[in-house]
């Protein structure tokens, strides 16, 4: 079965551009999570989907950061404009349920850099 | 809030050695635990987690760890370090009826031949 899977690895941008972060859960869990380290920092909690439903999007920096999962399959995370603190790793994780014991699996993660 | 503090970003350990890593919460209520590991490249994975059973854990590779309420601590041991063991571990937490993840800062843990 394959893990979670995301795209790109890396990416090196520029100040103002966009980028598009993407993300491919585990097959059948409803459950979809983006997290983001910043700088050596603790890895902070973006936001939640269920399906295709935005269950907590509380973590979201600002409104530059839009994330969609349309049809509740992938996910993906755009930056627009990026700014230079929007530097770091971003992981997404996936479950099959909401229920807290449920193990969270993460992807590998994407390295953004903003130049 | 809930948050984690993990002491010590930076741990070194001789091979054969003792392995233990910090981890303290703070919660209003009794949360679930987690310790995740990082391996160079590589995603999270999970170690083991503390679900209100039994309160020593066993988990993958050796580990383990006993989730203290009185001290409000989640300390991760192992017996014996192995090379394999060097990477980024990480304490979280996530509360009974939340789903998100907290995380604690992360110990690097480097291990000595």
């Amino acid at each position: 079965e394959a893990g979670v899977t995301q795209f790109p690895s890396h990416s090196v941008i520029e100040k103002g551009q966009t980028v598009t972060l993407r993300c491919d859960p585990i097959s059948g869990h409803d459950n979809l999570y983006w997290y983001r380290r910043v700088m050596g920092k603790e890895i902070k909690f973006l936001l939640h989907f269920v399906k295709e439903s935005k269950q907590d999007e509380s973590g979201m920096p600002n409104n530059r950061f839009l994330a969609e999962r349309t049809g509740g399959t992938y996910s993906t995370l755009k930056v627009q404009p990026a700014e230079l603190e929007d530097s770091g790793v971003y992981f997404c994780a996936s479950s099959q349920e909401g229920n807290p014991t449920y193990e969270q699996y993460f992807g590998p993660g994407t390295r953004l850099t903003v130049t | 809030a809930q948050s984690v503090t993990q002491l010590g970003s930076h741990v070194s350990v001789s091979e054969g050695a003792l392995v233990l890593l910090r981890c303290n919460y703070s919660s209003s209520v009794p949360p679930y635990l987690f310790w995740y590991v990082q391996y160079p490249n590589q995603g999270l994975q999970l170690l083991l987690k503390y679900t209100s059973a039994a309160t020593l854990v066993k988990g993958i590779n050796g580990f383990e760890a006993e989730f203290k309420k009185s001290e409000t601590s989640f300390h991760l041991t192992k017996p014996s370090a192995h090379m394999s063991d060097a990477a980024e571990y990480f304490c979280a937490v996530r509360k009974a009826a939340g789903n998100k993840l907290t995380f604690g800062g992360g110990t690097r843990v480097l291990v000595k031949p």
